[in-house]
């Protein structure tokens, strides 16, 4: 079945880069997508990337597409304190979302 | 600006009782889906439906059970709760097609069953 893994945890200081990490074992997606949940809200779609592009980029966010290896990560450039938050991956196959990371940012 | 809403955002009930959980959605969307998630973040399907008279089972097996009389409404139903129900519930929808649309999620229900 499909598996989309990401660590769990991210710490980072504020001003600082954050990637966040997420390998998928089903390619069949179209599209890839970050999601950004925040406490006591639903999910949030931040950015999505083409299967057949390899970046994508959108202000402070950087969308990279590794499909040889199944590697699709999310860099936020100069981290801020509203930052914190869970993020999760997803491909458009099967509706499944990544296990999710939670990422805090230190003042 | 939400165009999904959930009613209610917090549910404390006891063992036994019958609960509806609602969704609704102001977008047109035909897809739409229940998601539990776990206290550790991570979201499990457990139903969706492509449209009106249409609902599927997710992967996560689930006591509750749904329907989609109308496009935009999608409630979720618990026949007797159980303590073993208490989790976050998240409702999203959809556009079909083959475009980048994504999910758009309502804020979710917390329900603790005592």
């Amino acid at each position: 079945g499909e598996d989309v893994e990401q660590s769990l945890f991210l710490s980072v200081r504020e001003g600082d880069s954050s990637v966040i990490n997420c390998t998928y074992t089903d390619s069949s997606s179209t599209y890839l997508y970050w999601y950004k949940q925040e406490p006591g809200a639903g999910l949030q779609l931040l950015t999505y990337i083409f299967s057949n592009m390899d970046m994508k980029q959108d202000q402070r966010l950087t969308v990279l597409l590794n499909k040889k290896d199944k590697h699709l990560s999310l860099r936020i450039a100069d981290t801020q304190t509203g930052d914190s938050a869970i993020y999760f991956c997803a491909g458009t196959y099967k509706y499944i979302f990544g296990t999710g990371t939670r990422l805090k940012v230190l003042a | 600006e939400a165009d999904i809403y959930q009613t209610p955002r917090y549910l404390v009930i006891g063992t036994g009782k019958k609960i509806t959980l609602e969704c609704s959605q102001t977008m047109g969307h035909d897809k739409m889906y229940w998601y539990q998630q776990d206290p550790g973040m991570e979201l499990h399907l457990i139903h969706y439906s492509y449209g009106v008279n249409s609902t599927e089972k997710g992967d996560l097996s689930s006591e509750s059970t749904v329907s989609r009389i109308r496009t935009e409404h999608f409630p979720l139903t618990l026949e007797s709760a159980r303590p073993s129900h208490t989790s976050q519930y998240l409702c999203a929808s959809s556009e079909g097609g083959q475009g980048p649309y994504g999910y758009t999620f309502g804020s979710g229900t917390r329900l603790t069953v005592v």
